[in-house]
């Protein structure tokens, strides 16, 4: 089955800066890439997804790249902000149109800014 | 547009009880996941259920179970309870035609 690696599993960064989170997947049959945020006690919240016809996708502050050949995606938020963290997980699928197979998650990357 | 609810949101049983939890999707979801989150593992996929019918399975035992109804509600059921199942049930909705699954705020189970 599929196997996501997510790194890293701690990333402290100074408000203001930028912040990269990487991951990698295994199988070469998944399209579909969304990532989400889960705050302490809440949900997990979609922010960003990518389907594999597609290189890159922004919004706002956050964007994420794609690369099938290496089979790895990334999450890159800019102007971080207090608010920003949290913990963020990747995660793979293969999406059909007409459904899609369980989500396979990331470990999760705990997110901290520092004032 | 109300989001995925799930009950009850905390509950307390003694290993080999069984318990059920519910999870209602978003209006005009069909499709209700299951997953499992704990510190060591993070989230697993449990199941999906599309229709009534149970369209995927991750790899947990037998002991868990869910069904669908017709409104498109969803239940889970973990039977013989064992210390290690203590964790977070998340389900997650999503319209059959869609990738994006939504979650609710799930169940956090302990079992003592």
């Amino acid at each position: 089955g599929e196997n996501v690696e997510q790194h890293p599993s701690t990333l402290s960064v100074q408000e203001g800066d930028s912040a990269v989170i990487k991951c990698t997947y295994s199988d070469s049959a998944s399209n579909y890439f969304p990532w989400y945020k889960q705050e302490l006690g809440k949900r997990p919240q979609l922010i960003i997804d990518i389907r594999s016809n597609v290189g890159e996708k922004k919004d706002q502050r956050i964007a994420v790249t794609l690369n099938k050949t290496a089979k790895h995606f990334s999450l890159h938020i800019t102007e971080t902000q207090p608010e920003d963290s949290a913990v963020y997980f990747c995660a793979a699928s293969i999406g059909t149109g007409g459904g899609a197979d369980g989500l396979t998650f990331g470990k999760g990357t705990h997110l901290i800014i520092q004032p | 547009k109300a989001g995925v609810t799930q009950t009850p949101r905390y509950l307390i049983k003694t290993r080999g009880q069984q318990v059920t939890l519910s999870c209602s999707p978003i209006s005009g979801h069909r499709s209700v996941s299951w997953y499992q989150q704990t510190p060591g593992q993070g989230l697993q996929f449990l199941f999906e259920y599309f229709s009534e019918t149970q369209r995927n399975k991750g790899n947990f035992p037998g002991r868990f179970s869910g069904r669908q109804f017709s409104n498109s509600r969803s239940e889970m059921n973990v039977s013989t309870l064992e210390l290690g199942d203590s964790a977070l049930y998340l389900c997650a909705s999503r319209r059959g035609s869609e990738e994006t699954q939504y979650f609710g705020p799930g169940t956090r189970l302990l079992v003592l």
